[in-house]
């Protein structure tokens, strides 16, 4: 696997549910963020992290809740969520914070019931 | 209020010609802004960069200028082709925090045969 990975591509879920996205970069980066992309509005920043350590949090509700176990993978922790939570999650990295270009996922196209 | 505003409408472009693609903002400070295309389905991906102190900047058959006074930023793709369809995203970087990367809600370009 190359380049930053995400699974699962598809997530349906009902708002009672917990889930988990996983995000995994094969770069050797310490920046890790995610974003949320709805339709028709620009991506969102949601959470950054750097070496392992939060450094933005962009006023996410706490139904979101991020997970940084090393500097290669990244995961998000969704319960209770919204039908207006519905949108496409992006996992991004970079080496370091600042002026470095970001590699993105796929994405995890998420809908919720 | 702070914004960011790229094209609002769809561009549509005959094959060999320019295509010229605007992103203003107001209020920001912006460290250096990026370029990122983004195809149906898949993450952005990084295209170029351009810091405040700079005023062109190149690459192949792109071409990214930045005036701080105007606030503005153009992109450039000479001799177009119908591969270049895709939707083109700007994003500022702040002065106040590098990892504060704040995106525009693209321009979906179109290259017609």
């Amino acid at each position: 696997e190359t380049g930053v990975t995400q699974t699962p591509r598809h997530l349906v879920m009902g708002m009672t549910n917990k889930k988990s996205l996983k995000c995994e970069q094969h770069l050797g980066h310490n920046a890790m963020y995610w974003y949320k992309q709805s339709a028709k509005k620009p991506l969102e920043l949601m959470f950054v992290y750097s070496l392992e350590e939060r450094v933005e949090n962009n006023s996410v509700p706490s139904r979101f809740s991020p997970e940084c176990p090393n500097s290669s993978h990244l995961f998000l922790h969704l319960h209770t969520l919204q039908p207006e939570d519905s949108a496409l999650y992006l996992c991004a990295s970079s080496q370091d914070l600042g002026d470095n270009e970001q590699f993105f996922g796929p994405g995890t196209r998420l809908t919720v019931l | 209020s702070q914004k960011i505003e790229q094209n609002s409408e769809a561009l549509n472009i005959q094959e060999g010609k320019t295509a010229t693609l605007t992103c203003n903002y107001t209020n920001y400070s912006p460290a250096y802004l990026q370029w990122y295309r983004q195809d149906p389905g898949r993450g952005p991906v990084f295209l170029l960069l351009i810091r405040e102190n700079e005023k062109e900047k190149r690459k192949e058959r792109l071409k990214v200028t930045f005036d701080t006074t105007l606030k503005q930023s153009l992109f450039h793709i000479t001799a177009s082709q119908p591969a270049d369809s895709a939707t083109y995203l700007c994003a500022l970087a702040l002065y106040s925090s590098a990892s504060k990367i704040i995106f525009g809600s693209g321009t979906r370009l179109s290259i017609r045969p």
